[in-house]
């Protein structure tokens, strides 16, 4: 069975530009969560989507959002990227009622 | 936001001991989880607890959920050089819920 699948693994931005991740959920999981993980902050939750709609937000500015896909899987982008977007950005699929599995992640740097 | 305690935030043991972590919170979380995460790559679920006071094992990690509901510890027998990493970890409120993390342990085990 694959795992969580992250696409793209590493990113380089630059200040202003946006920027679109992915992620491919473990086949029949419904629930996919994005986190933010940085040295100074940990790992905190950005939003969580379940068959297409937002279920859970976190504390996140508006310029972080996110969709999921009738296949469940799902993006988020960030626009108008600041230095302080730099960071490593998780993936996690559950079932819905149990266990959350992360995928490798993105590493966005923004210059 | 509410925050897991984790402490210390770096551990250096002998390989061949036992290590042992703790993880608190003045809130009740109903589901904690710990993960294990290598540089570069995205944490790994390692033990999953549902029940207060359950006591769970996986090969040599054994790891409880406390009894009060507002703690977790997770233990490790005969380290090896390949438990190296960062362990983290997380609560859920109530199912499908955000988790929340704490900072994560360094582990490091001198051969």
């Amino acid at each position: 069975k694959a795992g969580v699948t992250q696409t793209p693994r590493y990113l380089i931005k630059t200040r202003g530009q946006q920027v679109t991740l992915s992620c491919s959920p473990i086949s029949g999981h419904r629930s996919v969560s994005w986190y933010q993980q940085t040295p100074g902050q940990g790992l905190q939750f950005l939003f969580e989507y379940f068959s297409e709609t937002q279920r859970n937000k976190g504390n996140f500015p508006g310029r972080f959002s996110g969709r999921q896909f009738s296949n469940s899987r799902s993006e988020m982008n960030v626009s108008t990227l600041e230095l302080g977007d730099s960071a490593l950005y998780l993936c996690a699929s559950s079932s819905g009622d149990r266990e959350a599995f992360f995928g490798q992640g993105t590493r966005l740097t923004v210059v | 936001g509410q925050q897991l305690n984790q402490s210390p935030q770096s551990m250096f043991i002998q390989e061949g001991e036992d290590v042992s972590m703790n993880c608190t919170s003045s809130s009740i979380f109903n589901t904690w989880l710990w993960y294990k995460q290598d540089p570069g790559e995205g944490p790994v679920l390692l033990i999953a607890l549902y029940k207060a006071g359950e006591l769970t094992s996986n090969g040599r990690l054994t790891a409880q959920f406390g009894i009060t509901r507002k703690d977790s510890f997770l233990n490790i027998s005969a380290s090896i050089p390949s438990d190296v990493g960062i362990y983290f970890c997380a609560g859920q409120i109530v199912t499908n819920s955000k988790l929340t993390f704490g900072k994560g342990i360094t582990l490091s085990v001198r051969p």
